[in-house]
């Protein structure tokens, strides 16, 4: 069965471009969520989605958004990228409301889209 | 607000060693989910063991182990027998509304 898949795997923007990154979750899942890796840093919680509406946000800016297809796969967007936003992104999926415990026990990460902002 | 720390930015072991890695957490819920992921350098998250608040008894997978105290927000990750495989970041995370993670810790397995 294939896993959470994220592409692309690595992007390089200029400054105040904007990125379009794309995640589709393990056939049956009907959650995803988004987090931010800085170098050196743990993930940073972005977005959780679930049957198409968002169930929770992190502290990141209005440049940053978001949205769940019906098939369940997902974008997240960034608008007028700036140097910080140079980072890992992973996405994740749950076949549960990843907000609820029950979410939580299936909760399987991508190998992440490399952002590199110029 | 949750948060969650691990104390040790780096860790070694020897080969066929033990190791602890060590993290706390800070949270006034009483249902949630404690988690030790391994990111290793393809980046991609991997699940090493998952923890339920509710429960008292300490998960083991295999090799791995955790060490739950629950009164003192403390969840560490015991890994005996340690293979050249196991080096990687690894990372503690509370999970109950969304997923909150620690700095990490990386680990170094020397031959």
């Amino acid at each position: 069965d294939a896993g959470v898949t994220q592409s692309p795997t690595h992007l390089i923007k200029t400054r105040g471009q904007h990125v379009t990154l794309r995640c589709s979750p393990i056939s049956g899942h009907k959650s995803v969520s988004w987090y931010q890796q800085v170098l050196g840093q743990g993930p940073q919680f972005i977005f959780q989605y679930y049957e198409k509406e968002e169930r929770g946000r992190g502290n990141f800016p209005d440049r940053f958004s978001a949205r769940q297809f019906p098939n369940y796969s997902s974008e997240l967007n960034v608008n007028a990228l700036l140097l910080g936003d140079s980072a890992l992104y992973l996405c994740a999926s749950s076949l549960a409301d990843a907000g609820t415990l029950l979410g939580a026990r299936g909760y399987t990460f991508g190998s992440g889209t490399r952002l590199t902002v110029v | 607000a949750q948060t969650v720390t691990q104390s040790q930015p780096e860790m070694s072991v020897q080969e066929a060693e033990t190791v602890t890695l060590s993290c706390t957490y800070d949270t006034s819920e009483s249902d949630y989910y404690l988690f030790w992921y391994k990111q290793p350098p393809s980046r991609q998250m991997i699940l090493v063991i998952r923890q339920e608040a509710y429960k008292q008894q300490n998960a083991t997978e295999n090799r791995f182990s955790v060490n739950f105290q629950k009164a003192a927000k403390s969840f560490s990750l015991k890994i005996s027998d340690s293979q050249l495989g196991d080096a990687a970041m690894y990372f503690c995370a509370y999970r109950s509304n969304d997923m909150r993670f620690g700095a990490g810790t990386r680990l170094t397995v020397k031959p």
